[in-house]
């Protein structure tokens, strides 16, 4: 079983629907990450989360130490949010990161 | 700030030759990661560097593969000879660890895409 799962594998969606994406981790940790892959290839961090909740324009990310639960939420999503997303944790012993293996979001028009 | 900086973009070598990727963290940062993605495996770490000290290199495949920090800011990702299984995105990143609240996010370089024929 792999420490960080990640749900659903893929998602599709209609432009303006709301879209959560979940993340479960089985090991401590001391941090979560949530990381967007564009399909050229880049990877880009949304948010870095210890405990509660962060908001950056559309997006919101919740996490629930002790449920071990993660959520990424896309509010009215567009086109343009299609990507894959990544979760990421930093166990407690250690600095590594290791990931689930992705969600592919496509939104269509 | 340019952001972490990978070199080459893209590499493709022929199996048995040696393959050098490279890569320039973000001005005051002072650790590095070097990451490799594969359709089979996904993301998985490679090594690990703070203030230029392998912290840990449990990743790394095998003896074929060698990392360094010769300066603070540069790392070389070093595959000889390399195979057709190395195939694979190789990505770098940096952050800021020890900063105020501790432990602080990674910034992923462009990544070079390596094939190995």
């Amino acid at each position: 079983k792999n420490e960080v799962e990640q749900s659903p594998q893929n998602l599709t969606a209609q432009e303006g629907e709301f879209i959560t994406i979940n993340c479960s981790y089985s090991v401590g940790i001391s941090a979560l990450h949530w990381l967007q892959q564009h399909p050229g290839g880049g990877i880009v961090s949304l948010f870095m989360l210890s405990s509660g909740k962060k908001k950056h324009g559309r997006l919101i990310a919740t996490i629930n130490i002790q449920e071990k639960h993660s959520s990424l939420h896309i509010t009215a999503s567009h086109p343009r949010d299609s990507a894959v997303y990544i979760c990421a944790v930093m166990k407690t012993s250690g600095s590594r990161l290791t990931f689930g293996e992705g969600t592919q979001l496509t939104v269509n028009p | 700030d340019a952001g972490v900086i990978q070199s080459p973009r893209h590499e493709v070598t022929e199996m048995g030759q040696e393959v050098t990727l490279r890569c320039k963290l973000i001005s005051g940062h002072n650790s590095l990661f070097w990451y490799r993605q594969t359709m089979m495996r996904g993301l998985e770490l490679l090594i690990y560097f703070n203030n230029n000290v392998p912290i840990d290199d449990s990743g790394m495949p095998e003896d074929r593969f060698s990392a360094k920090m010769p300066n603070a800011s540069f790392s070389t990702l070093k595959i000889q000879p390399s195979e057709p299984r190395d195939s694979a995105v190789y990505f770098c990143a940096s952050s800021l660890e020890g900063g105020p609240g501790g432990y602080n996010e990674q910034f992923f370089g462009p990544g070079t895409r390596l094939t190995v024929l």
